[in-house]
């Protein structure tokens, strides 16, 4: 069955290094997205992709970054981890823009 | 700017009967989509249910359905014959179409619980 992982699923990291958490899908949908998710706030977008060689930015875009060089992976780096980037992390992706997004199990990273 | 809200922190519900989690929405694009997704203690996001501005008729997904009042922005769902496995988080989400992006904007978040 088609499915969208992501790896690792808990990572402990200390302030200042470099993070990379990866999204693997293989419904072979063209969009992909980063949110976050912290108490108090839902989950909101870090960043998204229509298809390779593209990326945007979302609403919490600062501090990570995304590269799109298939259409079945969106790794999420972390330039420099924070202690304000300890959350729960979920990628997700959809066939169209219009389509309902499926999510991954979603990473819990905490930055210390 | 898109806004969602869900006013109900938690809810209660007593098995089998009927429940309904509130959302309400802001947004100026004619054209937008609605969604509710479940969170259970396990931690993935689970699609439920899902509303097109235009959709003429409410949208049902077996015990799901949405209540859709335009008028109103609101977008409610509806659980029937609450099961306890339906107790965890639930999401409700917008999508904006004017901009063809296909980003949701999420709820804090209602939290649901069945009691036997």
């Amino acid at each position: 069955d088609a499915e969208i992982t992501q790896s690792p699923r808990h990572k402990i990291t200390e302030t200042g290094r470099q993070v990379t958490l990866a999204c693997h899908q293989t419904w072979n949908h063209n969009n992909m997205f980063w949110y976050r998710q912290d108490l108090g706030h839902g989950l909101r977008l870090i960043h998204y992709s229509y298809g390779v060689q593209d990326t945007n930015k979302g609403e919490v875009s600062d501090g990570y970054s995304v590269s799109r060089s298939n259409t079945e992976d969106l790794p999420l780096t972390l330039e420099s981890a924070a202690s304000s980037q300890t959350s729960v992390y979920f990628c997700a992706s959809s066939e169209s823009a219009r389509s309902e997004q499926y999510f991954g199990p979603g990473t819990r990273l905490t930055v210390t | 700017a898109q806004k969602i809200t869900q006013t109900q922190p938690g809810m209660f519900v007593q098995e089998k009967e009927a429940v309904t989690l509130d959302c309400t929405y802001d947004t100026s694009d004619p054209s937008y989509g609605l969604f509710w997704y479940k969170q259970p203690s396990s931690g993935e996001m689970i699609f439920l249910i899902y509303q097109g501005s235009y959709d003429q008729q409410n949208a049902t997904e077996g015990r799901y359905s949405l209540n859709f009042q335009k008028a109103r922005k609101s977008a409610n769902l509806v659980i029937s014959a609450s099961q306890l496995g339906d107790s965890a988080m639930y999401f409700c989400a917008m999508r904006g179409d004017s901009s063809n992006t296909g980003k949701l904007i999420f709820g804090q978040g209602t939290t649901l619980q069945v009691k036997p």
